[in-house]
């Protein structure tokens, strides 16, 4: 079945880059998201690349797309405290189907 | 605020117990969700509503019984349950057919503990 696959943990420094990365096995998928959840709160959409693309740029956030190796990722330049959160990774195939999410990645910023 | 309200935050219910929890979104969409999530799994899809009508059930126990009375509203009925139960519940929207089909709008999520 579909799978979305996330490293659990990232630790970085305000101010530096943080990456998150994600893969996925449905070479069909038309859509990829991210989703930010912060600490008591539901899941909120950040951004989503449409298949045919391979960068989407969105002020500090970039997310690139290796279709081939399907391999999405998501840049936070000049990360801050207010960044941490669980960052998930999220497709849909062209079947119109259910969005499948990955387990979350839980992203710490320390000052 | 995302449009989505969830009651009650927090339930903690005896393994006999029946309780409901409650979803209304004020969006105007036409597609309402129940996902459970525990801690450092995926997301997991119990349930989808269209127009009022379940369009999705994913294995889930009888033991959840989703309703949905109208495309605003989605409850959720809790019948003994179990400890591995306990999880956060999130109720989520979207409008179907927008260009953004995963687009979806999530409630603060319900905490359930199951004692």
């Amino acid at each position: 079945g579909e799978d979305v696959e996330q490293s659990l943990f990232l630790s970085v420094r305000e101010g530096d880059s943080s990456v998150i990365n994600c893969t996925y096995t449905d070479s069909s998928s038309t859509y990829l998201y991210w989703y930010k959840q912060e600490p008591g709160a539901g899941l909120q959409l950040l951004t989503y690349i449409f298949s045919n693309m391979d960068m989407k740029q969105d002020q500090r956030l970039t997310v690139l797309l290796n279709k081939k190796d399907k391999h999405l990722s998501l840049r936070i330049a000049d990360t801050q405290t207010g960044d941490s959160a669980i960052y998930f990774c999220a497709e849909i195939g062209n079947q119109g189907g259910k969005l499948i999410f990955g387990q979350g990645t839980e992203l710490s910023v320390k000052p | 605020e995302t449009g989505v309200t969830q009651t009650p935050r927090h339930l903690v219910m005896g393994m006999t117990n029946k309780k409901s929890l409650k979803c209304e979104q004020h969006l105007g969409h036409n597609a309402m969700y129940w996902y459970k999530q525990s801690a450092k799994k995926p997301l997991e899809l119990m349930f989808v509503y269209n127009f009022k009508e379940q369009t999705e059930n994913n294995s889930v126990p009888s033991r959840f019984s989703p309703e949905c009375p109208n495309s605003s509203h989605l409850f959720l009925h809790l019948h003994t349950l179990q400890p591995e139960d306990s999880a956060l519940y999130l109720c989520a929207s979207s409008q179907e057919g927008s260009s953004g089909a995963g687009e979806l709008f999530f409630g603060e999520g319900s905490r359930l503990t199951v004692l």
